[in-house]
């Protein structure tokens, strides 16, 4: 099983709402990725969690909060947001954090933020 | 810092045709680079992996080459179907970001019947 599974598919948000994307896995993975694609752009890194752990943050804006609360899960909560905002939102995972791993990607949270 | 591009940006081609998509990065110190498919509006599906001491990596009808010394890497097709339409995304593992994966530009493939 190499599947890594996203909920909601699709998420419509007003700029004052609040909202969680989630991620989950059953690989036993212990790093865990969220990617922002904006569209017909490529997949740009968000975040890192090593271990649980926050281990990059790529300058996010703090309307994006990430939160892992145990090795499966992995969850954005989001609060806020820009119409800009509106996007592609990917999770992935990985056996470790280490280079030569590959990364598991699930199928996405489409968000649109009026 | 690093920056992926892939040529061509768009491609249409009839069913059966053998193609090769072309993916060039700037800064060759990189740990590895993968190949990814995505499907309209869907995720990425990893295809390949080719590691920095490796030359190619062959999967079913897909062959990637990598010549990192020249900061390139060609993902070959052959004998292609409409069920390989999709968007090819090439993206590299810095040597010094171990986690971080830069992404390409991607080449949107179209295989007509």
């Amino acid at each position: 099983d190499t599947e890594v599974t996203q909920t909601p598919k699709h998420l419509v948000m007003g700029m004052t709402n609040k909202k969680s994307l989630k991620c989950e896995q059953h690989m036993g993975h212990r790093a865990m990725y969220w990617y922002k694609q904006k569209a017909k752009k490529p997949p740009e890194l968000m975040f890192v969690y090593s271990y649980e752990k926050l281990s990059i943050n790529e300058s996010v804006p703090s309307r994006f909060s990430p939160e892992c609360p145990n090795s499966s899960l992995l969850n954005l909560h989001l609060h806020a947001l820009q119409p800009e905002d509106s996007a592609l939102y990917l999770c992935a995972s990985s056996p470790t954090p280490d280079r030569g791993n590959i990364q598991y990607f699930g199928a996405g949270t489409r968000l649109s933020v009026l | 810092k690093q920056e992926v591009t892939q040529i061509p940006a768009a491609l249409s081609v009839p069913e059966g045709e053998n193609l090769v998509l072309n993916c060039s990065f700037t800064d060759s110190a990189i740990y590895n680079l993968q190949w990814f498919r995505q499907d309209p509006g869907k995720g990425l599906t990893s295809l390949l992996l080719i590691q920095s001491s490796q030359r190619e990596q062959t999967s079913g009808r897909l062959n990637a080459s990598l010549d990192k010394s020249s900061g390139r890497s060609t993902l070959y097709i052959a004998a292609s179907q409409p069920g390989d339409s999709a968007t090819y995304l090439c993206a590299v593992k810095e040597s010094s970001s171990f986690q971080k994966l830069v992404f390409g530009t991607g080449t949107r493939l179209l295989v007509s019947p």
